[in-house]
């Protein structure tokens, strides 16, 4: 059992560059999550997911972009990096209720130059 | 809004002390409350989580209580070890009017022998 897992792991991009991460859990979870952490400001929410087929907006959301086509993956991009952009980005899953604990993949540190 | 706020750290204490963090929030609604731990390198892992006011989560000799009437879900433990030693995250999640999750700026905990 995977859990949840992102990949690459580790990426430098130039500004401008696109690029996408991948994220993957195998417990039939409807939620997941994109985050951004930034240090002093914790994780913030780029994008949700409810379902498959279903995507939403976070707290910033601005420069990125996710599909949710497969259950079990959700993918994020980003079309043209930006410095701004350079941090470590986790993605995270859960069942169906606001109350459920979300589970974590290992993270993506991301450095645009 | 909606946001949580947490002590700034680093806490540094020595083995066996006893660990308080505090976590304050501000949320319309009943919003549930969440305790995560981030070890170096990792993800964010469930510390412990309570879902209605009075509830108590206490999980690996951690324990936090819902306090509504001071909206504040402080950590404790009794004796801390140098395996503790992490960042730790207040987290809040509610689902009126959109769904959303809010993470505190998370607090470095370091332990010494």
């Amino acid at each position: 059992n995977a859990g949840v897992t992102q990949t690459p792991k580790f990426r430098v991009l130039k500004t401008g560059q696109s690029m996408t991460l991948l994220c993957a859990q195998d417990m039939n979870h409807e939620y997941m999550y994109w985050y951004r952490q930034d240090p002093g400001m914790g994780l913030r929410l780029i994008h949700y997911s409810v379902g498959e087929g279903t995507t939403a907006k976070g707290e910033v959301p601005d420069g990125y972009n996710v599909s949710r086509l497969k259950k079990q993956n959700f993918l994020l991009g980003l079309e043209s990096a930006a410095p701004s952009q350079t941090s470590v980005y986790f993605c995270a899953s859960s069942r169906a209720t606001t109350s459920d604990t979300q589970y974590f993949g290992p993270g993506t540190r991301l450095t645009v130059l | 809004g909606n946001s949580v706020t947490q002590m700034e750290g680093p806490v540094t204490l020595s083995e066996e002390a006893f660990l308080t963090i505090n976590c304050t929030y501000t949320a319309t609604g009943y919003p549930s409350l969440f305790w995560y731990v981030q070890y170096p390198g990792e993800g964010l892992q469930l510390l412990l989580k309570a879902t209605k006011a009075d509830d108590k989560g206490s999980n690996k000799g951690f324990e936090a209580t819902y306090r509504k009437e001071t909206t504040s879900f402080h950590l404790e433990k009794g004796s801390v070890q140098v395996s503790d030693s992490a960042v730790y995250f207040c987290a809040l999640t509610r689902n009126t009017g959109g769904f959303k999750t809010i993470f505190g700026a998370g607090t470095r905990l370091f332990v010494k022998a």
